[in-house]
This record gives C-alpha cells, structure tokens and sequence, in this order.
C-alpha cells in the first residue's frame, strides 16, 4: 500500500505563502473529506493543523488553510513566519482493511 | 490541559516482545476512538492500529506489517490503552505514538515513545 504523494521539500520568505499537494487515489484522498495536516518539529510530536480538508482546531492560526480538488489535498501557509519551518504531513481516512489511514510521504517547509 | 503520555518503550531484541502503555488526562477516554502511530527514524507516519470505544464494540484494526503480532487493548477505568508487541523486527524499530481519533482525524498526541529492536 502506498503512502500519499507529497514534494519533499518547499521554501518561502518571511511573509510568503507556501502550499504544499497531497496527492492520493480516488480510493483514499479522492473518495473522502477525512483529509488532515499535521506539523512536526525536530524531536516534537505531530500537531493537527487541519481537519476533514479545510477545517481548523482552535488554536491554529488562520494563515493554514486546506483545500482539496478530485484526489489531491493542499495545505497553503500564508505570511509565512519562521515557526513554521517544520515537516507538515498529510493524511487521509481510507476504508480499507488492514490499512485504515495513510499518511503522506512528508514536505520540509523551509522559511528563508 | 488534555495530554497523552505513552510509556514502555526500549531496547529489545528481535523476536521479544514489549508492551506499550499511553494514559490520557484531562479528558476521559471513554467514549473515545484510540489509536496508535508510528514513526521510524528518519522517515514518514505510519498508522498502526486502532482501538473503538465499548459504545461501538471495543473493535481493534491493525496495519497489515503488524497484524497478527500486535495487540491494542484499552482499560478505561485507568484512561489507558496499551500496544502489546510480539515477534518485534529491526523494522518495527521507531517511535510509537498514541492519539485520539475522531472524524477521520488524530487529534491529540503523545510525546512517544521509542522501541529500538536491534540484536
């Protein structure tokens, strides 16, 4: 089973925007609004920034937003600040036994 | 404050088991859906397994590279669940996370725990 495809890597200056793609199948990504990002700092846990595509839990800055078009997600980071530098994963409910949720392959968010 | 906080991880060789402790506060996890991830070093997410609330039948699904070997059991009255893990591989080596699941979402973490299986 696959993980979701994401870029390795994605950049910005203070004050950007950046949007990173989650691309799926139209098994998982595609066939779903259970889409979700999640921001990881060197040695710290996951954190959810954003919930079923586009939702966001109290607390998270409205500068992430999420989106989805067929069976790619997109989490876009506007005026980029430098807490953001993180790896951002996203994930995706799938139905499928024995392989429930899959998670992206992760992006590195590089502020410059 | 709501908070997971996972325990039991270590260094084991292949073929051990270990079993893995994550007890919540703050919140109660009864009517909760629980889950475990994992992280190996270096690398991406992977799902491991879940465990339903009693309300919905206490039902457990695993990740197909753990099925059959790993085991998630829950005792709410101590607002812990646990990760029974036999017949360990150097490929099960990684950091162990428990969460909350709702809505197709992992909303609350742990901090986790890392399992090392080298022999």
């Amino acid at each position: 089973q696959s993980a979701l495809t994401q870029p390795p890597s994605a950049s910005g200056s203070p004050g950007q925007s950046v949007t990173i793609s989650c691309t799926g199948t139209s098994s998982d990504v595609g066939a779903y609004n259970y889409v979700s990002w999640y921001q990881q700092h060197p040695g710290k846990a996951p954190k959810l920034m954003i919930y079923e595509v586009s939702k966001r839990p109290s607390g998270v800055p409205d500068r992430f937003s999420g989106s989805k078009s067929g069976s790619t997600a997109s989490l876009t980071v506007s005026g980029l600040q430098a807490e953001d530098e993180a790896d951002y994963y996203c994930s995706s409910y799938t139905g499928r036994v024995n392989f429930l949720y899959v998670f992206g392959t992760g992006t590195k968010v590089t502020v410059l | 404050e709501v908070q997971m906080v996972e325990s039991g991880g270590g260094l084991v060789k292949p073929g051990d088991s270990l079993r893995l402790s994550c007890t919540a506060s703050g919140f109660s996890v009864t009517n909760t859906y629980l889950n475990w991830v994992r992280q190996s070093p270096g690398t991406g997410l992977e799902w491991v397994g879940l465990i339903k609330n009693e309300i919905d039948g206490g039902t457990r699904e695993y990740a197909a590279p753990v099925k059959g070997r790993f085991s998630i059991s829950r005792d709410d009255s101590k607002n812990t669940i646990y990760l029974q893990m036999n017949s360990l591989s150097t490929e099960d080596t990684a950091v162990y996370y428990c969460c909350t699941e709702w809505s197709g979402t992992f909303h609350n973490w742990g901090q986790g725990t890392l399992v090392t299986v080298s022999s």
